[in-house]
């Protein structure tokens, strides 16, 4: 199975700040297809997960563009292009370029 | 709109089994496959596998192999998944998820199982 190691485990960002998550593969997610299929979802406290990013850097549609995302092959990042309040959860990566599809073992984003 | 809703809370014994259900509505059931992920208390995400519902075809991660059981009915545009041999480790809560090209954009609200005696 992939395994995608995402690094910090845990985030303390103030409103306004600019913070990055990384997510590593244990093996390329480009698919024979041309596509990679690394996303990235954020789980707010108590809620199901949401999409954020699909496809490495493709913005899910009614998320903010403070939100981008790029890597290639086996890594990746989730950049906040200045954090707002809303944004605190858990954020994780998930590859489905290979089965069985895996997620990352999350960070959490606390507002300072 | 898309939607997907989840029964209610369930409580199993050990050695029982559970069948959750996902209600689909706003889009045709059969065109998209259904995901399905456990989450574990305080814990991160696992995917146990999805379902075609256009064809009854279905795949699992191994783990969940002999644990989980997905159908889907297209009549009702429902998808199940039903656990079965139920053990603490099966406490958990069970996320539907609409497979949009491999990307999991639509989610339930979730279902916790409690597997207490």
């Amino acid at each position: 199975d992939v395994v995608l190691t995402q690094t910090p485990p845990t985030l303390s960002a103030t409103i306004g700040q600019s913070v990055s998550i990384s997510c590593r593969s244990s093996q390329s997610l480009l698919d024979s297809d041309g596509d990679t299929y690394l996303n990235w979802l954020l789980q707010r406290p108590g809620q199901s997960p949401q999409l954020l990013i699909y496809s490495v850097s493709n913005l899910e549609s009614g998320v903010p563009n403070r939100f981008s995302g790029s890597g290639s092959e086996t890594d990746f990042t989730l950049k906040i292009s200045g954090v707002e309040a809303e944004d605190l959860g858990v954020y994780y990566c998930m590859q489905a370029t290979h089965a069985p599809l895996t997620f990352g073992s999350g960070t959490k984003l606390e507002i300072k | 709109e898309v939607q997907l809703q989840q029964s209610g809370p369930e409580v199993g014994r050990p050695g029982s089994s559970v069948k959750i259900s996902c209600k689909a509505s706003g889009y045709t059931f059969t065109d998209y496959v259904m995901n399905w992920v456990k989450q574990s208390p305080g814990q991160g995400l696992e995917w146990i596998g999805w379902i075609d519902p256009e064809y009854g075809s279905t795949d699992y991660a191994e783990k969940f192999k002999k644990k989980a059981t997905l159908t889907a009915d297209t009549s009702s545009s429902t998808a199940y998944i039903q656990l079965s041999s139920l053990t603490s480790e099966d406490t958990a809560t069970y996320f539907c998820a609409r497979g949009d090209g491999g990307s999991p954009r639509y989610w339930g609200q979730g279902v916790m199982v409690t597997v207490s005696s």
